[in-house]
């Protein structure tokens, strides 16, 4: 089975630029979190999406959207791109009841120059 | 803020020995616990998760301890390898599901050989 897989795997943006980067979770779960580690810190949780509804939500700026759709992939937008928000995002799924472990994509580097 | 936390940045231990990875965590309430391990370029991979009505939980060469009188956290891995040379985290979450997680700062554990 294919496991939680990130698109695209690199990208360069330049400030003041837009961003979407995709998630597809593994086949059958329905929940969907993005976080986002910048070099050195561990992952900063941004989004929760379930059932295509927003379930929780970081501290970030409403720069930062998202969504889920009827397949239960998502997209991650940021708006506006600072220098700051050079990180790797990533994509967790999980299932929807039962086994709480969160499997976690190989994520997205993000750089903004 | 309440956080999770990592006591040391960095762990260096002899192939075959044991190694011994903590955690603090802030939050008295945080009932659920999970430790990753993240190699360069990849993202965070499951190893062993914890509730807060067990102190001790056991995997294949892993284990990992709850101390929740000093909220303290810590993971085993026994006969270290070579393989294990990655950086670890620990994360927890309140609502007792890995899908709003709080993740540490992490440890980078070196095996020599």
């Amino acid at each position: 089975d294919a496991g939680v897989t990130q698109s695209p795997t690199h990208l360069i943006k330049t400030r003041g630029q837009h961003v979407t980067l995709r998630c597809s979770p593994i086949s059958g779960h329905k929940s969907v979190s993005w976080y986002q580690q910048v070099l050195g810190q561990g992952p900063q949780f941004i989004f929760q999406y379930y059932e295509k509804e927003e379930r929780g939500r970081g501290n970030f700026p409403d720069r930062f959207s998202a969504r889920q759709f009827p397949n239960y992939s998502s997209e991650l937008n940021v708006n506006a791109l600072l220098l700051g928000d050079s990180a790797l995002y990533l994509c967790a799924s999980s299932t929807p009841t039962g086994n709480t472990e969160a499997f976690f994509g190989q994520g997205t580097r993000l750089t903004v120059v | 803020g309440e956080s999770v936390g990592l006591h040391l940045p960095t762990l260096s231990v002899q192939e075959g020995d044991n190694s011994i990875i903590n955690c603090a965590y802030s939050n008295s309430a945080s009932d659920y616990f999970i430790w990753y391990k993240q190699e360069s370029g990849k993202g965070p991979q499951f190893i062993i998760d914890i509730r807060s009505n067990m102190d001790k939980r056991q995997g294949q060469r892993v284990t990992v301890l709850l101390n929740k009188t000093v909220k303290h956290l810590s993971l085993q891995i026994a006969a270290t390898q070579p393989g294990d040379s990655a950086v670890y985290f620990c994360a927890e979450n309140l609502s007792g599901s890995a899908r709003q997680l709080t993740f540490g700062s992490g440890t980078q554990l070196t095996v020599l050989p």
